[in-house]
């Protein structure tokens, strides 16, 4: 069974402009969460889809959204991109939602942003 | 608040060696409790995790933690340590209900030949 992927794997925006990510989940799954992973924060939370409906969101200002299709797969975008957005973004599926469901994880996108 | 400690940055072992990673938790119930291993440029992959029921937990590659309320720790060890184990290693508690969970700073394990 094919893992969680994300697309593209690297990307190098600019300041101001607005990105999209990509995440694939393992098949089956349903639900699909978004991590961000810098040196200084560390591992953050952004947030949790499950059968299209965000049901948790981390501490992240709006310009941070996501979505969910109805093929599980899942999209975020960030809006005015600033400096500090430069970080690995993770994405993970589960079975379903809650923490009771093992999270398999991607390898990321690496965003850096100039 | 639920928080985690990791307060090993760094740990460095010769192959062989036993293992012990530690992590302190905050939270004012019973937690879930989650250990989790990045190789560099990969995602993260579970090693064990705690929900109830007997504290000592046996994970994949040799890895156990044991869970200790008094002590509000979850410490990860392995008796004996392989090259390839060398990796972050990452903490994390999870609330029960709405899973939002906390990460610890991650510890980087070092092995020496």
């Amino acid at each position: 069974k094919a893992g969680v992927t994300q697309t593209p794997r690297y990307l190098i925006k600019t300041r101001g402009q607005q990105v999209t990510l990509s995440c694939s989940p393992i098949s089956g799954h349903r639900s699909v969460s978004w991590y961000q992973q810098t040196p200084g924060q560390g591992l953050q939370f952004l947030f949790e889809y499950f059968s299209e409906t965000q049901r948790n969101k981390g501490n992240f200002p709006g310009r941070f959204s996501g979505r969910q299709f109805s093929n599980s797969r899942s999209e975020m975008n960030v809006s005015t991109l600033e400096l500090g957005d430069s970080a690995l973004y993770l994405c993970a599926s589960s079975l379903g939602a809650g923490v009771g469901n093992e999270q398999f994880f991607g390898p990321g996108t690496r965003l850096t942003v100039l | 608040a639920q928080s985690v400690t990791q307060p090993d940055i760094h740990i460095t072992v010769s192959e062989g060696a036993s293992l012990e990673l530690r992590c302190n938790y905050s939270y004012g119930a019973t937690p879930y409790l989650f250990w989790y291993v990045q190789s560099p440029g990969q995602g993260l992959q579970l090693l064990l995790k705690y929900f109830s029921g007997d504290t000592l937990v046996q994970g994949i590659k040799g890895f156990e933690a044991e869970f200790k309320r008094s002590q509000s720790s979850f410490n990860l060890r392995k008796p004996s340590v392989h090259w390839s184990d060398a990796a972050e290693y990452f903490c994390a508690v999870g609330a029960g209900g709405s899973y939002i969970p906390t990460f610890g700073r991650g510890t980087s394990l070092i092995v020496h030949p």
